[in-house]
């Protein structure tokens, strides 16, 4: 079945560095790539859409300049938390959609704790 | 806005009884409805999807839609402990990539 490989499962950094997550899609071209931020006990929430080769698109509230998403190639996203601060602490999730397989394909996620 | 809802839970079943999870939606337009099952700390897995009217089985697991109702849940016949997980539903239009996701329902199995 279709895997999606996301890097690295937890992180913790210091307030004010920058992180960067990685979401591969292992065996199938990813069109489209998802990217989720669950905070405890809550669903998860999109942050943005990214499409091979375009600019992602961001929800409302996100703010762009601080969460940085590169789309380079159908089989790799990244997701840069920039200038993190401890209320970014959460777990993000990316998912991915391809041409052909069914469904959406969840990343093992990431946990980030800013200290 | 679109919306999704599902009932936080807990849902409490005994071992070998069947769980009842259900969801509703807000949008018309959705076409395409998804379960999935999240353990605590790791990401969602998806169970079943379901695009037509009626239900759909696989395994221990049935999922039903009634779109006039604008209605999805999900059937876990024999439960078993390790069923025990957040329940996400979540729907899709055509044409429009994005999910949207309910709160989930959080299920226990009672041994």
């Amino acid at each position: 079945g279709a895997v999606v490989s996301q890097h690295p499962s937890r992180v913790i950094c210091k307030s004010g560095t920058s992180v960067k997550i990685e979401c591969r899609s292992l065996d199938f071209q990813a069109t489209t790539m998802f990217w989720y931020r669950q905070f405890p006990k809550q669903s998860l929430m999109l942050m943005a859409t990214s499409n091979e080769g375009s600019k992602a698109t961001y929800e409302q509230g996100v703010e762009k300049d601080k969460f940085l998403i590169n789309h380079a190639s159908l089989t790799l996203s990244t997701l840069t938390v920039t200038s993190a601060h401890p209320e970014d602490s959460s777990f993000y999730i990316c998912s991915a959609l391809g041409t052909a397989v069914a469904g959406y394909t969840f990343g093992s996620g990431t946990r980030l704790t800013v200290v | 806005q679109k919306e999704v809802e599902q009932n936080s839970g807990p849902l409490s079943v005994p071992e070998g009884a069947i769980a009842s999870l259900n969801c509703t939606y807000s949008d018309r337009v959705s076409q395409s409805f998804f379960w999935y099952r999240q353990y605590s700390g790791k990401s969602p897995e998806l169970i079943m999807s379901i695009y037509s009217n009626g239900d759909k089985e696989d395994g221990r697991f049935t999922a039903q839609l009634n779109k006039a109702s604008q209605y999805v849940s999900l059937l876990i016949r024999d439960s078993q402990p390790s069923d025990s997980a957040t329940y996400l539903c979540a729907a899709g239009s055509f044409g429009n990539e994005k999910l949207t996701f309910g709160t989930g329902t959080r299920l226990t199995i009672i041994p």
